[in-house]
């Protein structure tokens, strides 16, 4: 089983709304990712979680709150966001441990269409 | 730091025919990974193929195959027998076996395939 579940599919919100995306993994994956993707580009990276503790972060706005409360769910809590931030939502994951080409491979979630009003 | 490069925006293929995508990438690096992924028109980012740097063998996948050249850090892309199911943006990703778990993205190739 490779698959990683994200909700909801689809989430339009206000500028003053607070809400969660929440990715799921059930392969024992230890590292888990949050990309941002636009139209027709390559993923952003976000956020990496290496062992339930945050390993990268890069310069996201803090209005973007990354939370990993297991193994298995990691969380993206949005607040007060602006319209540019409208997009593709990805979480991925990978086995997190070194040694080996396929364990270093992620895998995506469908992604949170996200619209930000 | 690393980077990856696809330089063609996109591409088109006639239905059975074969079609390749180029990736190049800068590393100063001796062993990596390289990566192509798939993301059809509103679906699913999925894995097409993976190669380790210290492989020489070029990896396939039923219809897709690379051509690695590691001198040249150069990663194509070849697909045998365009299906109308192979439409969707490719991108060649870099990751290094050290340090972060920092994936490097080309930025995509959009395949179209012509019945």
């Amino acid at each position: 089983d490779t698959e990683v579940t994200q909700t909801p599919k689809h989430l339009v919100m206000g500028m003053t709304n607070k809400k969660s995306l929440k990715c799921e993994q059930h392969m024992g994956h230890r590292a888990m990712y949050w990309y941002k993707q636009k139209a027709k580009k390559p993923p952003e990276l976000m956020f990496v979680y290496s062992y339930e503790k945050l390993s990268i972060n890069e310069s996201v706005p803090s209005r973007f709150s990354p939370e990993c409360p297991n193994s298995s769910l990691l969380n993206l809590h949005l607040h007060a966001l602006q319209p540019e931030d409208s997009a593709l939502y990805l979480c991925a994951s990978s086995q997190g441990a070194s040694g080996g080409g396929w364990k270093e491979t992620q895998y995506f979630g469908p992604g949170t269409r996200l619209l930000v009003l | 730091a690393q980077t990856v490069t696809q330089s063609q925006p996109e591409m088109s293929v006639q239905e059975a025919e074969t079609v390749t995508l180029s990736c190049t990438y800068d590393t100063s690096e001796s062993d990596y990974y390289l990566f192509w992924y798939k993301q059809p028109p509103s679906r699913q980012m999925i894995l097409v193929i993976r190669q380790e740097a210290y492989k020489q063998q070029n990896a396939t996948e039923n219809r897709f195959s690379v051509n690695f050249q590691k001198a040249a850090k150069s990663f194509s892309l070849k697909i045998s027998d365009s299906q109308l199911g192979d439409a969707a943006m490719y991108f060649c990703a870099y990751r290094s076996t050290t340090g972060t778990y920092k994936y490097i993205f080309g930025t995509g190739t959009r395949l179209k395939v012509l019945a």
